[in-house]
C-alpha cells in the first residue's frame, strides 16, 4: 500500500496568511493526489484534483502544486471560513490512501 | 444536484451485522463507482471499499476483507455496504463517495453526509 504522510499536523495562523501544506507519498504516483477540506461534524469536500486542478466553485485562492512524491496545497490568503482540517489523497493504485490530515486553525 | 444520503447505522454489539445504505440522486448512477469510506472518531479518514458501475467489479482494504460486503442496486439508486463480525476498531463514521468522473483513479465528490456505527457491548 502507498503510505501518505503531511506536514503539519497542525497550523495556527492568522486571516489574511499564507499557509502551505505539505503532503508525501511513499512511493511515486504521478499526479493522482487530491486535497479535501472537512469541517467538524461535516462530509469532505473535494478542492484539488489531479494535483493542481481546482474543482468547480472552489476559491481561487487555494492551489496544488506537485508530481511524483512531493505535493503542496497551498492558501494564498486565509479567509475565516478556511480554519478546517485538510487531507490529502492519493488515487493512483488501490487502496486509495489518505493523510493524516492537518488541521488549520486561529493564531 | 448530487445528492448521497446514507442511512442504517447505529449501535451494535461485537460480533454483530448491519446493513449501511446510501440513496443517490441527480446523476446517472450506475455509470460511476462508488466508494466507502470511514472515520473513526477524532481519526483520519480511511478508505473502504469502492464497487465499479455496473457491479461486476468489488475491492476491499485489507482491514474489512472478508467482513464487509459492498454491493449495488443500480435500479433503486442506492450503495449498500454489509458490515459483520464488528469490532470496537470499526466503529466509525461510514461516508458513501460518488468518484468525480466515470474515468479509472478518481478521487471524491461529492460524499454523503455520513452514518455513525458504534460497536460497543
Amino acid at each position: 500500500d502507498i503510505q501518505m504522510t503531511q506536514s503539519p499536523s497542525s497550523v495556527s495562523a492568522s486571516v489574511g496568511d499564507r499557509v502551505t501544506i505539505t503532503c508525501r507519498a511513499s512511493q511515486g504516483i504521478s499526479s493522482l493526489l487530491a486535497w479535501y477540506q472537512q469541517k467538524p461534524g461535516k462530509a469532505p469536500k473535494l478542492l484539488i484534483y489531479a494535483a493542481s486542478s481546482l474543482q468547480s466553485g472552489v476559491p481561487s485562492r487555494f492551489s496544488g502544486s506537485g508530481s511524483g512524491t512531493d505535493f503542496t496545497l497551498t492558501i494564498s490568503s486565509l479567509q475565516p471560513e478556511d480554519f478546517a482540517t485538510y487531507h490529502c489523497q492519493q488515487t493512483n493504485s488501490l487502496p486509495f490512501t489518505f493523510g493524516p490530515g492537518t488541521k488549520v486553525d486561529i493564531k | 444536484e448530487v445528492q448521497l444520503v446514507e442511512s442504517g447505522g447505529g449501535l451494535v454489539q461485537p460480533g454483530g451485522s448491519l446493513r449501511l445504505s446510501c440513496a443517490a440522486s441527480g446523476f446517472t448512477f450506475d455509470t460511476y463507482a462508488m466508494s466507502w469510506v470511514r472515520q473513526a472518531p477524532g481519526k483520519g479518514l480511511e478508505w473502504v471499499s469502492a464497487i465499479s458501475g455496473r457491479g461486476a467489479n468489488t475491492y476491499y482494504a485489507d482491514s474489512v476483507k472478508g467482513r464487509f460486503t459492498i454491493s449495488r442496486d443500480n435500479s433503486k439508486n442506492t450503495l449498500y455496504l454489509q458490515v459483520s463480525s464488528l469490532r470496537a476498531e470499526d466503529t466509525a463514521v461510514y461516508y458513501c463517495a460518488k468518484e468525480r468522473t466515470t474515468m479509472l483513479r478518481e478521487p471524491f465528490d461529492p460524499w454523503g453526509q455520513g452514518t455513525l456505527v458504534t460497536v460497543s457491548s
